[in-house]
């Protein structure tokens, strides 16, 4: 059964700094993954979306890698900004036949001014 | 083009209450997927529609919850006799083919069981 792990589940760091959350899987066989942004009280945006045959996404200040063999994901923030304050989310699916995404329960990010 | 609406944001409701949840999905997308997301957990899925068909609804829970996608209309999530467990946000997302790469998820219902 697959399980997504996200440490920290929890990150302050003061603005300007470049951070990485991670994101871990426990099956390696999976079709994509995306990494969301959630702000409080708000929907999912879909940041980053990684094919199972690509190694890295990059937008603006973000990029996303993926280790398929290791069960391995990070997102690295680049000069993060007070507005990259939210929970940003790790999702798998599965396999090109299944429609359902698998999520991890998030790291709640507090950049400070 | 608007995004996946959803409608209660945020509803209040007594236990032993019903619970109507409202999804429409983005336009020209036919498949509609909804999920939970449990205080301090993760989201988790619950059921898959498509217009006038339930194609996926293992994770629903087996008691109270229903769902529905009519031919007209907006998906709707159903939950009977609210418990205080039920309390929870509620996604919906939409695609516009069955295995689409990115859903597109709505701003989410708050239910509030008190």
């Amino acid at each position: 059964k697959q399980e997504v792990t996200q440490i920290p589940a929890a990150l302050s760091v003061p603005e300007g700094e470049n951070l990485v959350l991670n994101c871990s899987f426990t099956d390696s066989a999976i079709y994509n993954l995306q990494w969301f942004r959630q702000d409080p009280g708000k929907g999912l945006t879909s940041l980053l979306l990684i094919q199972s045959s690509q190694r890295e996404q990059t937008s603006g200040r973000l990029n996303a890698s993926l280790d398929k063999s290791s069960g391995r994901s990070t997102l690295y923030i680049a000069a993060s900004q007070p507005g990259d304050s939210a929970t940003y989310l790790c999702a798998v699916r599965e396999g090109s036949g299944t429609y359902k995404y698998i999520f991890g329960t998030g790291t709640r990010l507090k950049v400070l001014a | 083009n608007a995004g996946v609406m959803q409608n209660p944001r945020h509803l209040v409701r007594r236990r032993g209450q019903e619970a109507r949840l409202r999804c429409s999905p983005m336009k020209g997308h036919s498949h509609v997927y909804w999920y939970r997301q449990l205080p301090e957990e993760g989201l988790k899925f619950m059921v898959y529609l498509q217009k006038e068909n339930i194609i996926d609804e293992s994770g629903m829970p087996k008691e109270r919850f229903s769902a529905e996608f009519p031919k007209e209309g907006p998906s709707i999530l159903r939950i009977q006799q609210v418990v205080r467990g039920d309390s929870a946000a509620y996604f919906c997302a939409s695609s516009p083919v069955q295995l689409g790469n990115t859903i597109y998820f709505g701003e989410g219902s708050w239910l509030t069981v008190v």
